[in-house]
Order: structure tokens, then C-alpha cells, then sequence
């Protein structure tokens, strides 16, 4: 059972404009939410995250945006840069299970 | 601080041999976590150690998959034997609780990409 589902699965977007990602869950016990960026041969990396209290968090281009009672997420970045070009991931960490799991993935590809 | 370190990067064997991969972890980081990640998906986790312990491993085929933390500290994956299926980037990661909240402290290595034929 796919326990958070993203989408896109894929985005292009140009330089400058705005890449949205959306994720939902389903579980409501999850206590964590980070989103990660994976360049390709390398494992993926901590982009940016947010607790299940809090509507928004904001680092940078980069903006989370949480809605508990729809049991949605999404990822914002601003100003799109070619250097965004990445596959980026979803994620719910259970703090029980000390566990995270993932959403499919979106490949990003910011054109110049 | 040093990453999470795997090797080998790449590996291709034929299916029905056998493989191993090794991975070192953040020093300190009590949790390692072994995911696989097929092209084109999000990772999944095959087993996650606390220590030298087992917590979950309730995803690994078990019937071919196997994996062991001595000492709690460097892990080994390894596979007997391999299926075409297998083919796919395996994924190490640690994690430290001690962070709280803010980060998990969930770091992961670089991977070793399976492709078996």
C-alpha cells in the first residue's frame, strides 16, 4: 500500500517560474514531513521539512505548504533555476516506527 | 562530519549468482536503514537496524535477501541468489534520534546500482 502519493511525475518548468509538488497520506500518526532532492548517482538529500502543528514553513525559494485536515502536502520553489533540475521525493516519518516512507518521485527539469 | 559510505558504486552480475554490499555509517548513528529504490520510484525500505539489532525487516525477501550489523556499526546486503527483478539502486542511510525533531538526521549514501542480467 503506496502510504504517500505525489505528483507530478514529472514538471518542466522555465527559469524563473514556479515548480509545484504535491503529495498526500494517509496515515494520520505520522510526526514528520521532509521532502528530499536527488541528483542522479546520488542518494537523496534533505531539502526541506515541516512538522504536522505547522501550515507553512519557508527556507529560501523553497516553501512547504501542509493542510492536516486534507492530508496534503506540497513543495513550492520559487524563481526556478536549471541548478533545481532534480528528482525530488516526498516523505513521512513515523517517529514510531522510527521509519520513513516515500512518495514516487517527481523529475523536475527547469528549461534555461 | 564524514557521509554515509557504500561500495561498490556499481555492480553487474547475472542473475542466480550472488552479490554483497557494504555500508558505512555516519559515526555515532545508532539506526541504519538498508532501502532499495528501482528506476523510477521512491525508495523502499528493505530493513532498518538499531544498533546490531533488527527492528523491521519486514519488507525483505528473505528467502534471498540477507543483512547484518556487527559490532553495530558497518552492514552488509547481500543477495543469493539474484533475480532480474533485483536490478536497482540500494540505498544506505543512518539516522540519529538524538537530532529531535527538527532533523531526524535521516543522511544517505550515495548507493550501489545493482543490474543484474
Amino acid at each position: 500500500q503506496q502510504q504517500v502519493k505525489q505528483s507530478p511525475q514529472s514538471l518542466i518548468v522555465q527559469k524563473g517560474g514556479i515548480s509545484i509538488i504535491n503529495c498526500a497520506y494517509e496515515n494520520t500518526a505520522f510526526d514528520y514531513f521532509p521532502w528530499y532532492q536527488q541528483f542522479p548517482g546520488k542518494g537523496p538529500a534533505l531539502l526541506i521539512a515541516i512538522r504536522p502543528d505547522v501550515s507553512e514553513k519557508k527556507e529560501g525559494r523553497f516553501t512547504i505548504s501542509f493542510n492536516k485536515s486534507a492530508k496534503q502536502f506540497s513543495l513550492h520553489i520559487m524563481d526556478s533555476q536549471p541548478g533545481d533540475s532534480a528528482t525530488y521525493f516526498c516523505a513521512a516519518f513515523s517517529r514510531a516506527a522510527n521509519n520513513l516512507f516515500f512518495g514516487t518521485g517527481t523529475r523536475l527539469t527547469v528549461i534555461p | 562530519e564524514a557521509g554515509v559510505a557504500q561500495s561498490p558504486r556499481y555492480k553487474i552480475i547475472e542473475k542466480r549468482q550472488s552479490v554483497a554490499f557494504w555500508c558505512n555509517p555516519i559515526s555515532g548513528h545508532a539506526t541504519l536503514y538498508w532501502y532499495q529504490q528501482i528506476l523510477g520510484q521512491g525508495p523502499k525500505l528493505l530493513i532498518q537496524f538499531q544498533n546490531n539489532g533488527v527492528v523491521d525487516d519486514s519488507q525483505l525477501p528473505k528467502d534471498r535477501f540477507s543483512a547484518e550489523r556487527l559490532k553495530g556499526v558497518d552492514s552488509t546486503l547481500k543477495i543469493q541468489p539474484a533475480k532480474l527483478e533485483d536490478s536497482a539502486v540500494y540505498l544506505c542511510a543512518s539516522s540519529s534520534l538524538d537530532r529531535g525533531p527538527v532533523n531526524y538526521g535521516y543522511t544517505f549514501g550515495s548507493g550501489t546500482r545493482l543490474t543484474v542480467v
